[in-house]
């Protein structure tokens, strides 16, 4: 079945310091990615998407590219902020023409210092 | 984007006791709901997928008698835990998907069973 494997947290960071964090997939066919963010007693909220391969997807500073020749999915940001302190979830799910189900990674905490 | 409220955030129950969590859509119709169970440090996993006025298409493995799913409206459903154990604490989260198929997401119940 689908499985998504995202690298394990806490992640911490100095602000301005270069994020990456790693995502990969497994799924047959042309699932679509994406990346949710769950900020402190709030829920989760979609961060980007892309929908197919070399597609890059781009919010907030945020951006990832669909590789399918590595499914992978990492999440990049040039310049973190303190206000960037999350927890982040990779996804996927399988566009029917109806809302489908997500698949989602493990989430990986993610602590911006000063 | 959309916004979708749970209620109630947290909730304390004895063993052998039902609870119920609703889960709303507050400006918008979500068409489907989805319900989701996160354990600690592991992925969101899906539990059910519900369409308004259909019965819930349930996830292998969780049992559709003690996971009751309601979704009687279009801004409204409820997930009740019937004769709670121990093993059901966890975090509960819902979703909402309308006519664009995105997924909003609710902030989440803590359940504990004691």
């Amino acid at each position: 079945g689908d499985s998504v494997t995202q690298m394990e947290g806490p992640v911490t960071l100095s602000e301005e310091a270069f994020l990456t964090i790693n995502c990969t997939y497994t799924a047959t066919g042309y699932p679509s990615l994406f990346w949710y963010v769950q900020y402190p007693g709030e829920g989760l909220q979609l961060l980007l998407k892309a929908t197919k391969a070399d597609d890059k997807g781009s919010n907030k500073g945020f951006e990832a590219t669909y590789r399918k020749e590595t499914t992978s999915f990492h999440l990049e940001k040039g310049s973190v902020q303190v206000s960037d302190s999350a927890v982040y979830f990779c996804a996927l799910n399988r566009p029917t023409g109806t809302a489908s189900k997500l698949t989602f990674g493990t989430g990986t905490r993610l602590q911006v210092t000063l | 984007g959309a916004v979708v409220s749970q209620h109630p955030s947290r909730v304390i129950c004895k063993s052998g006791t039902s609870v119920k969590i609703e889960c709303r859509s507050l400006d918008f119709q979500a068409t489907t709901m989805f319900w989701y169970r996160q354990f600690p440090k592991q992925s969101l996993m899906l539990m059910a997928t519900s369409n308004e006025g259909s019965k819930a298409t349930y996830e292998q493995g969780v049992e559709k008698d003690k996971f009751l799913i309601n979704h009687a409206s279009l801004t409204l459903s409820t997930l009740t835990v019937t004769s709670a154990h121990p093993e059901d604490s966890s975090f509960y989260i819902c979703s909402g998907a309308g006519n664009s198929y995105e997924q909003y997401f609710g902030p989440g119940t803590r359940l504990t069973v004691t």
